[in-house]
This record gives C-alpha cells, sequence and structure tokens, in this order.
C-alpha cells in the first residue's frame, strides 16, 4: 500500500498564477485533510472533507478550494497563488475525525 | 493565546538521557490526545495516542492531565534517533471540529 501520496512535491510558481495539487489515498479512509506548515505557525488546517462529495472549511481557507469527486482523491486548489501562499502543504486522511491521520510526503510550494 | 502549546525547545540531552514535554490545551472541549514525531523536511507520523489512565509504549509514556489540561510525553533511555520534533495534538468534535497541532518540540540528542 502506498498510503497518502501527494503530487507534485515541489513547485515554484508567479503571482497570480493557478495550480492544483493532488492527494490521493489507497486506506478507504473516509476523512480526508489539506493542511499548510509555516515556521513558527505549526500545521493549520485548510479544508478538510468527511467523504466523496463533501468538503468543509478548516481555519485557514481563504484563497483556496477543494474538491473531493472521488473518495481517494482530494484536490487543493489555487486560483490566483499569493506570496503569502508560499508554504509545505500536507494532505492527510483518517478512519474517523478524531482518530490517528496519516500524512502525505508534502508539497513544497513557493510562490514568487 | 494559541489552543495548544508547547516549549518549541529545542531540548539538547545526551544519550540516555530522560526527557519530558508538556503541551497545554486551553479547550476544555477537547476529546481525544496524540503525540506525532516529525523529522526535518518530512512529514508528521503518530508516535502514540494519549489515554485518560496514561500509556507506555516502550521507553515512552504519555500522559493526561484533564485538570489542569495538559498532556505529557516521557522519553527514556533517548536515542540518537529521537532527534525529532515532538507535535501534540487536542481533538474537539462536538460542535465545531477541530484537530489541533501544536507547534512542536524540538528534541537534538546528543552523542
Amino acid at each position: 500500500n502506498a498510503g497518502v501520496t501527494q503530487t507534485p512535491k515541489f513547485r515554484v510558481l508567479k503571482t497570480g498564477q493557478s495550480m492544483t495539487l493532488l492527494c490521493a489515498q489507497d486506506m478507504n479512509h473516509e476523512y480526508m485533510y489539506w493542511y499548510r506548515q509555516d515556521p513558527g505557525m505549526g500545521l493549520r488546517l485548510i479544508h478538510y472533507s468527511v467523504g466523496e462529495g463533501t468538503t468543509a472549511k478548516g481555519e485557514v481557507p481563504d484563497g483556496y478550494n477543494v474538491s473531493r469527486l472521488k473518495k481517494q482523491n482530494f484536490l487543493l486548489g489555487l486560483e490566483s497563488a499569493a506570496p503569502s501562499q508560499t508554504s509545505v502543504y500536507f494532505c492527510a486522511s483518517s478512519y474517523s475525525m478524531a482518530d490517528t491521520q496519516y500524512f502525505g510526503p508534502g508539497t513544497r510550494l513557493t510562490v514568487l | 493565546r494559541k489552543e495548544v502549546e508547547q516549549d518549541p525547545g529545542p531540548f539538547n540531552v545526551p544519550e540516555g538521557a530522560t526527557v519530558a514535554f508538556n503541551c497545554t490545551y486551553s479547550n476544555s472541549a477537547s476529546q481525544s490526545f496524540f503525540w506525532y514525531r516529525q523529522d526535518c523536511r518530512k512529514e508528521p507520523k503518530l508516535l502514540m495516542s494519549v489515554y485518560s489512565s496514561g500509556n507506555e509504549d516502550g521507553r515512552f509514556t504519555a500522559q493526561l492531565n484533564r485538570a489542569s489540561q495538559y498532556i505529557s510525553l516521557l522519553i527514556r533511555d533517548s536515542k540518537l534517533s529521537d532527534s525529532a520534533t515532538y507535535l501534540c495534538v487536542a481533538v474537539t468534535t462536538s460542535g465545531t471540529y477541530k484537530y489541533i497541532f501544536g507547534t512542536g518540540t524540538r528534541l537534538k540528542v546528543l552523542a
């Protein structure tokens, strides 16, 4: 089992460009999450999903959109990237909302 | 005030030492607690859950003190491989869902 995978691993964008980060999990988890991690701020929840076709806002949702068209995939979109979105993005999944979360390897995004 | 607070460290300890970290949480409705480990430039991975009665996993012991709203992690006989950042988590599922990570405590075990 691959667990949780993320693509791409690295990306550099110019301000105003758009991109989509892909997260896939093969553990048949209902719950999936997108976090960003910044120095001194820790992991902050951007959006999450409690099942296929559902999404909800987390702590820092502005500037991001998500979609969960298939149970195994959770996409994070940046419509118009800003330098403040330079960060490391982690996807995670879990069996239930209060359970252990399994993380992907992360995507390092730089917005110039 | 952050909902989950940790001393950022670094804690520099010699091999074989015992080290303890505390983590305080502000939401009394938090129901579940975890310790994760994160190596440099890697993803967080679960170290252990924290149970009300306290629990042990090899050299690691986790405790929960609901009255004072903190959780602790004790590492005995530290190994070089224990060097990492340790993140605590408090989870609330009643009302607004929250899975809040602390900013982490950095541990360096020295030879």
